[in-house]
């Protein structure tokens, strides 16, 4: 299936810890993104990617660091991990030079204990 | 800055109606507008992408309407059915980047 793929699904951890939420798209898209969706269901932009190249860091905090191995992959990790980290995280791509239509993962549930 | 705003915050409808939601966006200097969905627990699911040339766009039962100069957007459901209850999220590119920002979204409920 063509789609923008996430893991894990859940993700439950101890505050500290370090952790990495993976993406992946096979749409063929140069683009890809890391939104943030909180407790009260705000959806926020962190990073975007074009071409590997880091295009949008959006105020995150370093402990958050994107890594874009290939135009296909954009990974999140997260150092030190805090409580107000918890979240859904959800990763998206689009073809910016066409209609740039965002299509989006199934999110990561991300808890912080 | 680009600020998005979905009214109403939550619409609960019998089934069969008809029924708009409505989006309003402060910089009307955008090249594209996308209605989604999101199911409890799960993903987005992209609706329909107007571009800033058109007015309106058609999927299904389903219809968005653009309305650059005043800001405002809405999406339209024709005979609404239970599996149509969800979340329904507008969002615009920022100016700067391709980055989506978001309205806080419509909680719509159809009853069976």
């Amino acid at each position: 299936d063509t789609a923008v793929s996430q893991t894990p699904k859940y993700l439950v951890t101890q505050m500290g810890n370090d952790k990495s939420i993976k993406c992946e798209q096979n749409l063929g898209h140069d683009t890809m993104y890391w939104y943030k969706q909180d407790s009260k269901k705000f959806l926020k932009i962190m990073f975007s990617y074009n071409n590997k190249e880091l295009i949008i860091n959006e105020t995150v905090p370093n402990r958050f660091s994107p890594k874009s191995p290939d135009k296909a992959h954009l990974n999140l990790h997260i150092n030190s991990l805090e409580l107000g980290d918890s979240a859904v995280y959800f990763c998206a791509s689009s073809q910016v030079f066409r209609d740039n239509e965002q299509f989006f993962g199934p999110g990561t549930r991300l808890t912080v204990l | 800055k680009q600020e998005v705003t979905q009214i109403p915050a939550a619409l609960s409808v019998p089934e069969g109606e008809n029924l708009v939601l409505n989006c309003s966006f402060t910089d009307s200097a955008i090249y594209n507008l996308q209605w989604f969905r999101q199911d409890p627990g799960k993903g987005l699911t992209s609706l329909l992408l107007i571009q800033s040339s058109q007015r309106e766009q058609t999927s299904g039962r389903l219809n968005a309407s653009l309305d650059k100069s005043s800001g405002r957007s809405t999406l339209y459901i024709a005979a609404s059915q239970p599996g149509d209850s969800a979340t329904y999220l507008c969002a615009v590119p920022h100016e700067y980047g391709n980055k989506l920002v978001f309205g806080a979204g419509t909680i719509l409920r159809v009853k069976s």
